[in-house]
């Protein structure tokens, strides 16, 4: 069981916007910056989304991300099929003194 | 640009300790702005934070998996390792080694992974 929640899966049509959200608490996401990561099937992750809302570049502007209180959220519009992938945040955990992160989301582009 | 790539062994015994080693190019392992660190992917599961380490030789581990880890740093060699003591199947995974922002926590570039299986 992850210290950090998110939903196994989303879905939506392409073209269409999701979010997938990133529920921890105060030890965790509220005291620190969350990133968010993609791994595509058969790849490496990659940084997706770090200090909450930052792009790193190349990462195109139809993902964001945004944090409020205990929680995170990672958006996506514009939808394509190539964005199916497994998505995943991450944080640093101040009780643990070790880093963390969540169950992960598959998502799907129907 | 940074490159990190995993070595090791892609199958070790059951009790036995699993290896590997990440070799980073395009940047220096004592940048003291950046951690080292490991994750893993079981089969069909998410990430696993395994630990990170700073090039002085600073560690912080998964509590979880603390008892049985040890993360090591060559800095003359610009890599850093990982030991995994008494595996078990349940270490069955794929690999990663990444670098660790410090600070504000987040991983970046990844090595592509390397899956090592625990099987007598």
């Amino acid at each position: 069981q992850s210290v950090l929640t998110q939903p196994p899966s989303v879905s939506a049509a392409p073209g269409q916007k999701v979010t997938i959200s990133c529920s921890g608490s105060s030890f965790n996401i509220g005291n620190n910056y969350v990133s968010w990561y993609q791994r595509l099937p058969g790849t490496a992750p990659r940084l997706l989304i770090y200090e909450n809302n930052k792009r790193p570049s190349g990462i195109p502007d139809r993902f964001s991300g945004s944090k409020s209180g205990t929680s995170a959220t990672l958006g996506i519009t514009g939808l394509q099929t190539g964005d199916e992938a497994d998505y995943y945040c991450g944080t640093w955990d101040s009780s643990l003194s070790a880093g963390v992160f969540g169950g992960g989301t598959k998502l799907t582009v129907l | 640009q940074l490159q990190l790539q995993e070595s090791g062994p892609g199958l070790v015994k059951p009790s036995e300790t699993l290896s590997l080693t990440c070799i980073v190019s395009g940047d220096s392992i004592s940048n003291n702005s950046y951690f080292w660190g490991w994750i893993r992917q079981p089969p069909g599961k998410g990430l696993e934070w395994i630990g990170i380490i700073l090039y002085s030789g600073i560690t912080y581990y998964n509590p979880s998996l603390k008892s049985r880890v040890t993360i090591s740093v060559d800095t003359s060699n610009n890599q850093f390792s990982l030991k995994l003591s008494s595996v078990t199947a349940t270490d069955t995974a794929v690999y990663y080694c990444a670098r660790f922002r410090r600070s504000y926590w987040w991983f970046g570039p990844w090595g592509q992974g390397t899956l090592v299986t625990v099987s007598s």
